[in-house]
């Protein structure tokens, strides 16, 4: 059974920084692209990133590029969101994502983990 | 990337047919057959309901279909149930494993 768990959603200052992680269970983490997806209170679903089963391509939506940066360790089965610069309109629920198939339609989520950016 | 496009909200009566469009363009909706809709209940994570256009994933009632031409993708949901009544939204593959997202659709039923 696929999992994904994430983990270290916060309140945080604007400006400040926050690592985000995804523990993936049940499956070939390593063949997979994974992908986070974000969802501010009220709002709809927004793709945030996405990386390559290897790691070395990754992809960001306009307005997390250059503050947000994906990565994951196949080692251990788990993808990172490192985010910086963090504003207010960052405040989300922050879900890890995994294709159904390589490549394909988005089929499995996390539980999501809370982000809150605020003074 | 922007949005796909879909009606804010649909309704109808317990046992009628609801179909919701999901409008892309070619560089998306119109490029892949990845395709996918999720249903969203409140402070729930989204459920996979479709994907690749029309595929439903088990333990997904058959009421549930998706289809797709050109740029426009669509979920139809026959048979409305009370438990139906949830936001759904589309999304559809984009290239370079990126994706986008539709603007959601708020499903009543009356």
């Amino acid at each position: 059974e696929v999992q994904l768990l994430e983990s270290g959603g916060a309140l945080v200052q604007p400006g400040g920084s926050l690592r985000l992680s995804c523990a993936a269970s049940g499956f070939t983490f390593s063949s997979y692209a994974m992908s986070w997806v974000r969802q501010a209170p009220g709002k709809g679903l927004e793709w945030v990133s996405a990386i390559s089963s290897s790691g070395v391509n990754t992809y960001y939506t306009d307005s997390v590029k250059g503050r947000f940066t994906i990565s994951r360790d196949n080692s251990k089965n788990t993808l990172y969101l490192q985010m910086n610069s963090l504003r207010t309109e960052d405040t989300a629920v922050y879900y890890c994502a995994k294709p159904v198939f390589q490549p394909g339609s988005i089929g499995y989520w996390g539980q999501g983990t809370l982000v809150s950016v605020s003074s | 990337q922007s949005a796909l496009t879909q009606p804010r909200s649909v309704s109808g009566s317990p046992g009628q047919s609801v179909t919701i469009s999901c409008t892309g363009t070619s560089s998306d909706v119109g490029g892949y057959n990845y395709v996918s809709w999720y249903q969203q209940h409140p402070d729930k994570a989204p459920q996979l309901t479709i994907y690749d256009v029309s595929k439903r994933p088990s333990g997904v009632p058959d009421r549930f279909s998706g289809s797709k031409s050109d740029n426009t993708a669509s979920l139809t949901i026959s048979g409305l149930q009370a438990e139906d009544e949830a936001d759904y939204y589309c999304c559809s593959y984009a290239g370079n494993y990126t994706y986008v997202f539709g603007t959601g659709t708020k499903v009543t039923v009356l």
